[in-house]
């Protein structure tokens, strides 16, 4: 079976400081992968998706990136860290034939 | 453009009663659709989908939802309601392209069950 992880769990950051969330999943191979990100209130909000090691989509400009340094390692960066990216973050997977996609435990990201 | 929309931020129901959790889509192509539940600093959980076939979706938990094409909705449903079913519940529609799909959420249904 497929599993998908996150970390880590929760994070506290001043506002300036870099930023890295990692996210892996295991049982599946050339998974697509998103991050997404959910502020209270706001619903859920697609970052970005990518579908193969090193392609990256971006749906929101903003001081975020992230990389896939392998097949199923997902990552979000930032080099400076605003107050506004606070949130909780998720990453999630689908197959490539597949349209439901599967969400890991999320990490909760403070920026104070 | 796609979009989802659910009816209510807040639901209450007493334990027993009937769940009626509201989702209204807009797509230019035929819709997959989808429910999620999400307890409290937890991830998003899988309940149903409705990709072809039959309208009428049962899913995890006693919930099941009903396509309607004619009036572009997507409502869950659970006929008795227990303690349990606190949660955030979210409606998705799923935007496919060669390779991948990206969903669209609804902003959330908090759903409170009351003794």
């Amino acid at each position: 079976s497929q599993t998908i992880h996150q970390w880590p769990a929760t994070l506290v950051q001043p506002v300036g400081s870099p930023l890295s969330l990692e996210c892996t999943v295991e049982g599946t191979s050339n998974p697509n992968l998103y991050w997404y990100r959910q502020a209270a209130g706001r619903g859920l909000q697609l970052l970005f998706y990518s579908v193969g090691i090193g392609q990256i989509s971006s749906e929101v400009p903003q001081n975020l990136s992230a990389s896939r340094p392998q097949d199923r390692q997902f990552i979000l960066s930032s080099k400076k860290l605003l107050l506004s990216d606070s949130g909780f973050y998720l990453c999630a997977w689908n197959r490539l034939d597949s349209y439901e996609q599967y969400f890991g435990p999320g990490t909760r990201l403070t920026v104070t | 453009a796609q979009s989802v929309t659910q009816l209510g931020s807040h639901v209450s129901v007493s334990e027993g009663a009937l769940v009626l959790l509201r989702c209204n889509y807009s797509s230019s192509v035929p819709p997959y659709l989808f429910w999620y539940v999400q307890y409290p600093n937890q991830g998003l959980q899988l309940l149903l989908k409705y990709t072809t076939g039959a309208t009428l979706v049962k899913g995890i938990n006693g919930f099941e939802a009903e396509f309607k094409k004619s009036e572009t909705s997507f409502h869950l449903t659970k006929p008795s309601a227990h303690m349990s079913d606190a949660a955030e519940y979210f409606c998705a529609v799923s935007l496919t392209n060669s390779g991948y799909s990206t969903l669209t959420f609804g902003k959330g249904t908090m759903l409170l069950v009351s003794p």
